[in-house]
């Protein structure tokens, strides 16, 4: 069984359509991440959820939201998209915020904005 | 300055050889530190943690050097399987946001 399973895996859109990427572990983990790995292989992280709780949100633009429906699912919507924003987009979780040195990643989904 | 900054590479060996990766971190309060192992077109993975004491776990020996700010992997007796991007991670204290360096790309060549 897949840890951390992301869909789509590829997404090729638009500039200007809202898209939405899905994510959900099984692995009884309280913390997910979103991370995005842009073109350069720089991977940095978005937002991080414990609980269903927003504990990190880095500098992104407001047209990304993430939404934990529960803790095993951590989705993320993007409005307007944007070129710059095609980039390779993985979910992560972890088992304690306080100790997430080990976090499991998707496979990622490669997000292709024409 | 980056948080952490690594050698891009990339780092072409044969197999056999011993190679080394360095890795410096601008942030004094940082307090852990692992490698993270990227292969092509895939996911990061954990590969080690690193312990200020040095720690060995096979082929694979990390080395964490608080005083000069870097972290150090080596990797002897590579095999093609080796091949792939390692990516030096560091943690700061109760923080549990994790900074990726942007990697050093490996190949190991039969």
């Amino acid at each position: 069984d897949t840890a951390v399973s992301q869909t789509p895996k590829y997404l090729v859109t638009q500039m200007g359509n809202d898209k939405s990427i899905k994510c959900e572990q099984n692995l009884g983990h309280d913390t997910m991440y979103w991370y995005k790995q842009d073109s350069k292989k720089f991977l940095k992280i978005m937002f991080s959820y414990n609980n269903k709780e927003l504990i990190i949100n880095e500098t992104v633009p407001n047209r990304f939201s993430p939404k934990s429906p529960d803790k095993a699912h951590l989705n993320l919507h993007i409005n307007s998209l944007e070129l710059g924003d095609s980039a390779v987009y993985f979910c992560a979780s972890s088992q304690d915020f306080v100790d997430s040195y080990e976090q499991y990643f998707g496979p990622g989904t490669r997000l292709t904005v024409t | 300055r980056k948080e952490v900054e690594q050698d891009p590479g990339p780092f072409n060996v044969p197999e056999g050889a011993t190679v080394a990766f360095n890795c410096t971190y601008s942030n004094s309060a940082s307090q852990s530190f692992f490698w993270y192992r990227q292969d092509c077109r895939k996911e990061p993975k954990l590969l080690m943690s690193v312990y200020s004491s040095g720690n060995e776990d096979g082929r694979f020996t990390a080395q964490l050097n608080r005083a000069s700010q870097y972290i150090s992997l080596l990797i002897r007796d590579s095999k093609l399987s080796d091949s792939a991007t390692y990516l030096c991670v560091m943690q700061r204290g109760s923080n549990y946001k994790l900074t990726f360096g942007k990697g050093t790309l490996l190949t190991v060549n039969p």
